[in-house]
């Protein structure tokens, strides 16, 4: 069975702060990708990253950056010096080689950056 | 970028009364698509495989019946929702999948569904 667990409800920072948010997956496959997506209050979904499960290397991609270890099962997002615009929810997805595409999604993650 | 569009973005609509919802692929074409419910505060769940050309797949424990899914062409799903009931109201999103065979899917905007 396949499953993401983000066990970070909801979380609360002060603008300028770095904040982690933890996603964790379970599969049997071999062949998986990764995925962390942002959900505005408007509600429609944002891509920020996909990552294959052959490709370990931690990336940046301006203040985001993502930390992934197969050892853990893990899949990190970190945000550097956040802004009030970070405001939302986000989600960490998991999709199996074999599963045809089909996404699974974590719980979600509401962070609230405030001024 | 791919893009893609569902309409309405909103609907409201009586019990009893049904609703189609539209996910449309604008610049690419899609042999697959997913649609995905989203309680408030909730997560997505998937609620079906929509392939074109043929029966779509859905997940455990929703009843195809009432969520009629057709894919008729590459670019163009549709979900009706039948016999609306209050416990129906929702945000429903379609995602998009290219042809290419990647695991690149597209989110449209998603539907708010209120049934009153």
């Amino acid at each position: 069975a396949q499953k993401v667990t983000q066990a970070q409800t909801e979380i609360s920072v002060v603008e300028k702060e770095d904040v982690t948010l933890d996603c964790v997956y379970e599969t049997r496959d071999t062949t998986y990708y990764l995925f962390w997506y942002k959900q505005p209050p408007s509600g429609e979904l944002v891509f920020l990253i996909r990552r294959n499960s052959f490709d370990e290397q931690n990336e940046i991609s301006g203040r985001y950056s993502w930390n992934f270890q197969k050892s853990t099962s893990s899949f990190n997002f970190t945000i550097t010096a956040s802004q009030v615009v970070d405001s939302a929810v986000y989600f960490c997805a998991l999709s199996g080689g074999n599963q045809g595409g089909k996404l699974i999604f974590g719980q979600g993650t509401e962070l609230s950056v405030k001024p | 970028g791919a893009v893609v569009s569902q309409h309405p973005s909103w609907v409201i609509c009586k019990s009893g009364t049904s609703v189609k919802i539209e996910c449309r692929s604008l610049d690419f074409q899609a042999t697959t698509m997913f649609w995905y419910r989203q309680f408030p505060k909730q997560s997505l769940m998937l609620m079906a495989t929509s392939n074109e050309g043929s029966k779509a797949t859905y997940e455990q424990g929703v009843e195809k019946d009432k969520f009629l899914i057709n894919h008729a062409s590459l670019t163009l799903s549709t979900l009706t929702v039948t016999s609306a009931h209050p416990e129906d109201s929702s945000f429903y999103i379609c995602s998009a999948r290219d042809q290419t065979g990647t695991y690149e899917q597209y989110f449209g905007p998603g539907t708010r569904l209120t049934v009153t």
